[in-house]
């Protein structure tokens, strides 16, 4: 079965600094993987995702991550963080072994960004 | 597009009153789901749906029922409220089966039970 696991519930960094958000999958087959963003009191949203090919992933507002399949990782990097980059993360990896198509989210990472 | 839209945003209830919160998408997409979000919890699926007329349980259905009589909606009703209800909810959609596709997320509805 798939599974996530985030690495870290809060991470606090200053602003200009690096991002890097840790993600680890588990899965039996070749994985689909999402991160998603959720700002303060509204729903998330897709920041990111892999399918196939490319293995350096680029997403919105700056973001990237790389799916490391010896590594079964998935981590979440930005080079320079801003005060606008303060939200919950969360990994998240496709159930293929479910009819019902789920997504199965890791628990999150409140990423904080000091000034 | 409005995407996945939720109603209402906010709701306070009496522990046994009973409510339906609805979830609507425009994007013709087959599969739709309920979460709820609570704190250290992250999100928890409670019931779903792979098409018109279909619905399965989730994780966590206890006390929850789900409707979804139209392609484009999906109706969550709480039959008597409880305070363990009390949650942030969220619906979501998806294109179909394929492992690639995306969820997209309506902005939640904040319901506090007392």
């Amino acid at each position: 079965a798939q599974s996530v696991t985030q690495l870290g519930s809060h991470v606090s960094v200053s602003e200009g600094a690096l991002v890097l958000l840790r993600c680890n999958y588990s899965s039996s087959v070749p994985p689909y993987l999402f991160w998603y963003v959720q700002y303060p009191n509204q729903g998330l949203q897709l920041l990111l995702k892999y399918t196939t090919g490319a293995t350096l992933v680029k997403g919105i507002n700056g973001f990237e991550a790389e799916f490391k399949k010896s590594e079964t990782s998935f981590h979440l990097t930005k080079p320079s963080a801003h005060m606008s980059d303060a939200a919950e993360y969360f990994c998240a990896v496709s159930d293929l072994t479910s009819s019902a198509s789920k997504i199965i989210f890791g628990s999150g990472t409140r990423l904080s960004i000091r000034p | 597009n409005a995407g996945v839209t939720q109603t209402p945003k906010f709701r306070v209830l009496k522990t046994g009153q009973s409510m339906t919160l609805l979830c609507a998408q425009d994007m013709n997409h087959e599969y739709m789901y309920w979460y709820r979000q609570d704190p250290g919890m992250g999100l928890r699926l409670i019931h779903y749906s792979v098409g018109e007329g279909t619905t399965a349980k989730g994780e966590v259905p206890d006390g929850y029922n789900v409707s979804r009589l139209k392609k484009q909606n999906f109706l969550l009703g709480l039959e008597s409220a409880a305070p363990s209800q009390t949650s942030v909810y969220f619906c979501a959609s998806r294109r179909g089966q394929g492992g690639s596709y995306e969820q997209y997320f309506g902005p939640g509805t904040r319901l506090t039970v007392t």
